[in-house]
């Protein structure tokens, strides 16, 4: 079946723009990540969906990033005013809610890099 | 709180030649362990878990890893590498209870002909 996909795959914005990134999780994954990937640095993450409940936003470096999830399937991460320190490697992960306690093993789409100018 | 520390930012290895990439975590809990590899111009990809029972996992492409709680370590080996071995390998550890396991820097695998 199919995998994770993200939209674009590459992303080029000026300094100041805002840019989205679309992630279409795979059919019946409920739970769904972004995360950061910048050079030297490993992966960061940023936010954190499941179902129906209230996401996890812990890991948003600032006011300037945001996630929304429709539907409870496809989720855009918008970064308002861009900088260049958010030039990285955007990825997006789903999973199945794992019985309590148990382990989340998560699928990656192959991200969306963005460069801004 | 969870931590993870991948020792080794780059490894480069002869083809046919052994390789063990390392990985230290950090947790006041139970955990599970994961390796994940990710080719150039992909997203991350399963090479194996610890879930409990045997120290020893075997993944995927011959990989290996060994869970030893004692060294809080969760190295990864492979007796003998390929050309196609070479890309990144992250090492992430999740608490039991938690959905949002913690990933290493990575350690780049580099195999030379």
């Amino acid at each position: 079946g199919a995998g994770v996909s993200q939209s674009p795959s590459n992303k080029v914005t000026e300094k100041g723009k805002d840019v989205e990134l679309r992630c279409d999780p795979i059919s019946g994954h409920t739970a769904l990540y972004w995360y950061r990937q910048s050079l030297g640095q490993g992966l960061e993450f940023l936010i954190y969906f499941q179902g129906n409940s209230a996401p996890d936003k812990s890991g948003l470096p600032s006011d300037r990033f945001s996630a929304e999830r429709t539907g409870g399937s496809v989720s855009t991460l918008t970064i308002q005013r861009t900088q260049q320190e958010d030039s990285a490697v955007y990825l997006c992960a789903s999973s199945l809610v794992p019985l309590a306690g148990g382990p989340v093993e998560q699928f990656f789409g192959p991200g969306t890099r963005l460069t801004v100018l | 709180a969870q931590s993870v520390t991948q020792l080794d930012s780059q490894v480069p290895v002869f083809e046919e030649a052994p390789v063990e990439l390392r990985c230290n975590y950090s947790s006041s809990v139970s955990v599970y362990l994961f390796w994940y590899v990710q080719y150039p111009n992909q997203g991350l990809q399963l090479l194996l878990k610890y879930l409990s029972g045997s120290t020893l996992v075997k993944g995927i492409n011959g990989f290996e890893a060994e869970f030893n709680k004692s060294q809080t370590s969760f190295h990864l080996r492979k007796p003998s590498v390929h050309i196609s071995d070479t890309a990144e390998y992250f090492c992430a550890v999740s608490e039991v209870r938690s959905y949002i396991p913690t990933f290493g820097r990575g350690t780049s695998l580099i195999v030379h002909p």
